[in-house]
C-alpha cells in the first residue's frame, strides 16, 4: 500500500522561505508514468492546488503562486519537495502531499502537515 | 483560471436520504473531473474521476454524472459515515477546486 508523509517545520517567519519534504514508501516514485502534487488548505477553508511534478523534473506550477513555488523530486530518495518563499499569514494551512492517478486527479495523500506563518 | 461553484454551501440531511451535490465549472472541462470526500482532521479521499468512474473501494451509492460544464455527485442513500464535506475538482487545464459542500446531519 502506498504511503505519503509529509515533513518539515511547522513554524516559518513571513517574508522566509516554507520548506516541506513529501516521502514515498511502499512503492517507487520512478516507476509508471506518474504525477505526485502539493495542496493546501487553509484552517476552515477549502483545498488549494500548488503544483505537481513528473518523477523526471517536468513540473506545473498554479499561475497565482508560480512566482514563489519550487517542486523537485529526488527519486534515489524517493521523496519530492516544496519550497514556497517569501510566505505571508495567508500562506498558513495544512498542506498535503498526493500522488496522481497518470496526470488527473489524486489518488493517495499524505496525512498533512499544518505550517504556520508567524513571528 | 477554471473556476469551479459548487451548491448548495450546506446540506442538513437525515440518514436514508438521497443527495444530490452540483458542481459548475466556468468553461467546459469536457468529462475532467473529480469528487472528493473530506472529514475533519483528515486528507481527502478520491470518490470519481474522470465525472463517473468510482475510484477503488468506493461503494456504489456514490455515483457522478454530467459533463461540459455542470456535474452532480448523488448519494443514493446517507449513511452516517458520509456526513462530510464534498469537493470537486477539475484537471482540463491546470487542476483547480471547488469550495466544497458540508453534508451536515438535520
Amino acid at each position: 500500500q502506498l504511503q505519503l508523509q509529509e515533513s518539515g517545520p511547522g513554524l516559518v517567519k513571513p517574508s522566509e522561505t516554507l520548506s516541506l519534504t513529501c516521502t514515498v514508501s511502499g512503492g517507487s516514485m520512478s516507476s509508471g508514468s506518474y504525477y505526485w502534487g502539493w495542496i493546501r488548505q487553509p484552517p476552515g477553508k477549502g483545498l488549494e492546488w500548488i503544483g505537481n511534478i513528473y518523477h523526471r523534473g517536468n513540473t506545473y506550477y498554479n499561475p497565482s503562486l508560480k512566482s514563489r513555488v519550487t517542486i523537485s523530486v529526488d527519486t534515489s530518495k524517493n521523496q519530492f519537495s516544496l519550497r514556497l518563499n517569501s510566505v505571508t499569514a495567508a500562506d498558513t494551512a495544512v498542506y498535503y502531499c498526493a500522488k496522481l492517478i497518470g496526470t488527473i486527479c489524486f489518488e493517495y495523500w499524505g496525512q498533512g502537515t499544518l505550517v504556520t506563518v508567524s513571528s | 483560471e477554471i473556476v469551479l461553484t459548487q451548491s448548495p454551501a450546506t446540506l442538513s440531511l437525515s440518514p436514508g436520504e438521497r443527495v444530490t451535490l452540483s458542481c459548475r465549472a466556468s468553461e467546459s472541462v469536457s468529462n475532467y473531473l473529480a469528487w472528493y470526500q473530506q472529514k475533519p482532521g483528515q486528507a481527502p479521499r478520491l470518490l470519481i474521476y474522470d465525472a463517473s468512474n468510482r475510484a477503488t473501494g468506493i461503494p456504489a451509492r456514490f455515483s457522478g454524472s454530467g459533463s461540459g460544464t455542470d456535474f452532480t455527485l448523488t448519494i443514493s442513500s446517507l449513511q452516517p459515515d458520509d456526513f462530510a464535506t464534498y469537493y470537486c475538482q477539475q484537471y482540463d487545464t491546470y487542476w483547480t477546486f471547488g469550495q466544497g459542500t458540508k453534508v451536515e446531519i438535520k
